[in-house]
């Protein structure tokens, strides 16, 4: 049983670029979130899936940002135009519904932007 | 208006003996609470979680206490290990198993296990 991966694990990008991060999920669930951390701050939740439908969105997702799941298995979080304050760790997390733990979230590595 | 709080960024404590972490909320949708803990550099990883129908539930050397009226939860690590030293998330989530709600998260309590 494989965890939450994400890639890249960090990435260096020059202010006005556009970026996009990949997550794959533990393998039989259906629930997908991503989440942003900034320094002395716990995780902030950004967007959430279940299965390929996007279910929520925190206003922090402004509309430079869109996410993806389009079978319902890896989910897709691009960043356009991207801003000195878009520098965070990125972190993807799954869960399944219906099992034990229900809603219990597991957590990726994390993807590091730092926007120069 | 943070409604997760943990008031103690940070906490030292002798190798054997008992950590305890501490977290307050201020929303009474809250129904499960969970730990995670995190280091440098990498995803936070779960620990342990509450149903706000318990208000105790134990895994090995860490037990979470869950006091509703109060809208206080505490995790114990006992013995508590330098490979305990982390930093140690507490969150919070309402409506469980109904949808698939954000978590909310404290900003975290540095612990630092000395042998």
């Amino acid at each position: 049983d494989t965890g939450v991966s994400q890639d890249p694990r960090h990435k260096i990008t020059k202010r006005g670029q556009n970026v996009t991060f990949r997550c794959d999920p533990i393998s039989e669930h259906n629930r997908l979130y991503w989440y942003r951390q900034t320094l002395g701050q716990g995780p902030e939740f950004l967007t959430y899936f279940q299965n390929e439908a996007q279910l929520e969105k925190s206003r922090l997702l402004s509309d430079r940002f869109s996410a993806e799941r389009p079978k319902g298995s890896f989910s897709t979080l691009e960043i356009q135009r991207t801003e000195q304050g878009d520098s965070a760790m990125y972190l993807c997390a799954s869960s399944l519904q219906g099992g034990a733990n229900t809603d219990t979230q597991y957590f990726g590595p994390g993807t590091r932007l730092t926007v120069l | 208006d943070q409604q997760v709080k943990q008031n103690s960024p940070s906490l030292s404590v002798q190798e054997g003996r008992i950590s305890i972490l501490n977290c307050d909320y201020t929303n009474s949708m809250f129904d499960y609470f969970l730990w995670y803990k995190k280091y440098p550099a990498e995803g936070p990883t779960f620990l342990i979680s509450i149903s706000s129908i318990k208000d105790k539930n134990e895994d090995g050397r860490f037990t979470v206490f869950l006091n509703k009226s109060a809208k206080h939860l505490s995790l114990h690590i006992v013995p508590s290990q330098p490979g305990d030293s982390a930093v140690y998330f507490c969150a919070a989530s309402a409506a469980r198993g109904q949808a698939g709600t954000a978590l909310i998260f404290g900003k975290g309590t540095t612990l630092s296990v000395s042998s």
